[in-house]
């Protein structure tokens, strides 16, 4: 099976902006979830996704937005990009909330 | 609220030492536990999960885990490391309702040649 695929792979904006970033689950995998890695906060949670419906959300600020479409890829939003958005973003799919995430190689946002 | 923490942020071990990495959290509850490893350069990969039965669990690469429910813990080990070991190391937990899974803030492992 193809793993966790995530688009782009890197991405510079400046401050102000907005991005949307892209996440393809395993095939099969209906839950897709997002986090947020920074070296000083290690990984922090933004949201989980099952079956279309946001299920869970982490303590983020309402810039940070995201979506599951029938086919479960995920796409996440950051809107007003601040310079403390710069990090790594990663993706993370699982049969069902309870399983075990498999993670993609995430996305290198860096804000100017 | 439910935390999982990870109490050694570095730890520099030689090669055919012992490792044990710690792993705590709060939820009183069923959980389902989980290490995931993130070599350098690579991204994060599964090593080991626990669900239910026996609390001794083994992973790839050689490494095992032990659920001790009292404690609240879900340590890592390993008899012998490698250089190839040298990796950032995550517990997460996943209390077994609605709810999200927790990741610790990890743990950096170097081992010396």
């Amino acid at each position: 099976k193809a793993g966790v695929t995530q688009t782009p792979r890197y991405l510079i904006k400046t401050r102000g902006q907005q991005v949307t970033l892209s996440c393809s689950p395993i095939s099969g995998h209906r839950s897709v979830s997002w986090y947020q890695q920074t070296p000083g906060q290690g990984l922090q949670f933004l949201f989980e996704y099952f079956s279309e419906t946001q299920r869970n959300k982490g303590n983020f600020p309402g810039r940070f937005s995201g979506r599951q479409f029938s086919n479960s890829r995920s796409e996440m939003n950051v809107s007003t990009l601040e310079l403390g958005d710069s990090a790594l973003y990663l993706c993370a799919s699982s049969l069902d909330w309870q399983g075990a995430q498999y993670f993609g190689p995430g996305t290198r946002l860096t804000v100017l | 609220a439910q935390s999982v923490s990870q109490h050694n942020h570095h730890v520099i071990l030689s090669e055919a030492a012992s490792l044990e990495l710690g792993c705590n959290y709060s939820y009183g509850g069923t959980v389902n536990l989980f290490w995931y490893v993130q070599y350098p350069g690579q991204h994060l990969q599964l090593l080991l999960k626990y669900f239910s039965g026996d609390p001794l669990v083994k992973g790839i690469k050689g490494f095992e885990a032990e659920f001790i429910k009292s404690k609240f813990s879900f340590n890592l080990r390993k008899p012998s490391v490698q250089w190839s070991d040298t990796a950032e190391y995550f517990c997460a937990v996943n209390p077994n309702r609605d709810d999200k899974i927790i990741f610790g803030k990890g743990t950096r492992l170097h081992i010396l040649p």
